[in-house]
């Protein structure tokens, strides 16, 4: 199974900092990832997939990119809103399909 | 507008059962391939099952594989899961979640998402 390692696991930011987040592929996944938001209590958004295309909808604060093991979520000036879970999740191969542990962005 | 509704959720004994149901609407069901993905309390994401559209093909995750079984209704726009055998690291929300792109196959990132049903696995 692809593992997915993120990093850090947690941070603190303030509103209007640059964030960027760390997703390692154990194996490479050539463009194959996506990218979440999850607030506490609610289901996980779709942000980012194909590692840099941009969910309809999503603001354009946030960008994706990377391809083959190595990937990164940077959010360009973070809002209150951003605060949050992150979660990248390949789907190059499966089963199974997987999910990184995830990034709490909490506010400073 | 797409909404996916989990119900089946509880309380269970170690070595139970449980059925969970995800009834969903405002799309094509039978076009998109289906997962459940859950989440321990407290924990990350953990995708369990996907199924493809047109319910031909089934993938499990090894933590599950010969316990569980997915399944759907495409005349009822509805999936589910049987759970069997219960385990106390069972326990978790499950959420049903929708393919992000339209394909019989599995594409396995998802756009749309249920509001989950906790499930406890405990004595």
């Amino acid at each position: 199974a692809i593992q997915l390692t993120q990093s850090p696991s947690s941070l603190s930011a303030s509103v209007g900092d640059r964030v960027t987040i760390t997703c390692r592929a154990s194996q490479g996944i050539s463009s194959a990832l996506a990218w979440y938001q999850q607030k506490p209590g609610k289901a996980p958004k779709l942000l980012i997939y194909d590692a840099s295309s941009l969910e309809s909808g999503v603001p354009s604060r946030f960008s994706g990119s990377g391809s083959g093991t190595d990937f990164t979520l940077t959010i360009s000036s973070l809002q209150p809103e951003d605060f949050a879970t992150y979660y990248c999740q390949q789907f190059n191969s499966y089963p199974p399909l997987t999910f990184g542990g995830g990034t709490k962005v909490e506010i400073k | 507008e797409v909404q996916l509704v989990e119900s089946g959720g509880g309380l269970v004994q170690p070595g139970g059962s449980l059925r969970l149901s995800c009834a969903a609407s405002g799309f094509t069901f039978s076009s998109y391939a289906m997962s459940w993905v859950r989440q321990a309390p407290g924990k990350g994401l953990e995708w369990v099952s996907a199924i493809s559209g047109s319910g031909g093909s089934t993938y499990y995750a090894d933590s599950v594989k010969g316990r569980f079984t997915i399944s759907r209704d495409n005349s009822k726009n509805t999936l589910y899961l049987q759970m069997n055998s219960l385990r106390a690291e069972d326990t978790a929300v499950y959420y049903c979640a929708k393919d992000a792109r339209i394909s019989d196959i599995l594409t396995g990132y998802y756009l749309g998402w249920g509001q989950g049903t906790l499930v406890t696995v405990s004595s």
